[in-house]
């Protein structure tokens, strides 16, 4: 399968803080990348679509300022977390579109604010 | 509502034994991944299914898309410790939608 890297896999960082977590794919080019979040023992969220060269497209909820996604190449996209908070920790997965059936994840980071 | 309902949630067995695992939808679509996760990871694609009635098999996973497409079903044969993990069904809505929407999951455990 296509391998998607995320950095880092965990982080911890103070309240009121920002984040900056990696999404790379490293054998394929990705025009469309998806960030989810995850809750414990739950299934997988959709935060929001990110195109290359393009804005964000973000779920119902999801605020836009405080989740900031930059897609800038075919192969990196980036979700910043701003002025974090205890709320705000949680597994946050990116995804990244091969084709048009398949997607593939990655690693994951666990996110954990104090 | 959720668009695609697994089941069930939890799962034990002991290793050895044969299970099936549900993903059901009142949706058509125009794909469907089956995914597995271990904790602290992301998720992993076993298989990606797209014509009705489709049937896949690796290893001693045996997948099915069923004939409308609205319904898919993994079987285990001789479940083994090692499939420990959680099934994520995910399926593309017909219309060319790129978002994965995904069921809730399968939790599995198989017992040594």
């Amino acid at each position: 399968g296509a391998v998607v890297s995320q950095h880092p896999s965990w982080v911890i960082c103070k309240s009121g803080t920002s984040v900056k977590i990696e999404c790379r794919s490293l054998d394929f080019q990705a025009t469309t990348m998806f960030w989810y979040r995850q809750f414990p023992k739950q299934s997988l969220m959709l935060m929001a679509t990110s195109n290359e060269g393009s804005k964000a497209t973000y779920e119902q909820g999801v605020e836009k300022d405080k989740f900031l996604i930059n897609h800038a190449s075919l192969t990196l996209s980036t979700l910043t977390v701003t002025s974090a908070h205890p709320e705000d920790s949680s597994f946050y997965i990116c995804s990244a579109r091969r084709d048009i059936t398949e997607a593939f994840f990655g690693q994951g980071t666990r996110l954990t604010v104090v | 509502t959720q668009l695609l309902e697994q089941s069930p949630q939890f799962l034990s067995i002991q290793e050895g034994e044969n299970l099936t695992v549900y993903c059901n939808s009142s949706s058509v679509f125009s794909s469907l991944q089956w995914y597995r996760q271990e904790p602290g990871e992301g998720p992993v694609l076993l298989v990606t299914v797209v014509t009705g009635g489709e049937v896949k098999k690796l290893k001693r996973l045996t997948f099915q898309f069923g004939d409308a497409r609205k319904d898919s079903s993994l079987h285990i044969t001789a479940a083994q410790p090692g499939d420990t993990g959680l099934y994520l069904c995910a399926g593309r809505t017909q219309g060319g939608s790129e978002k994965l929407v995904f069921g809730k999951g399968t939790k599995l455990t198989v017992n040594p």
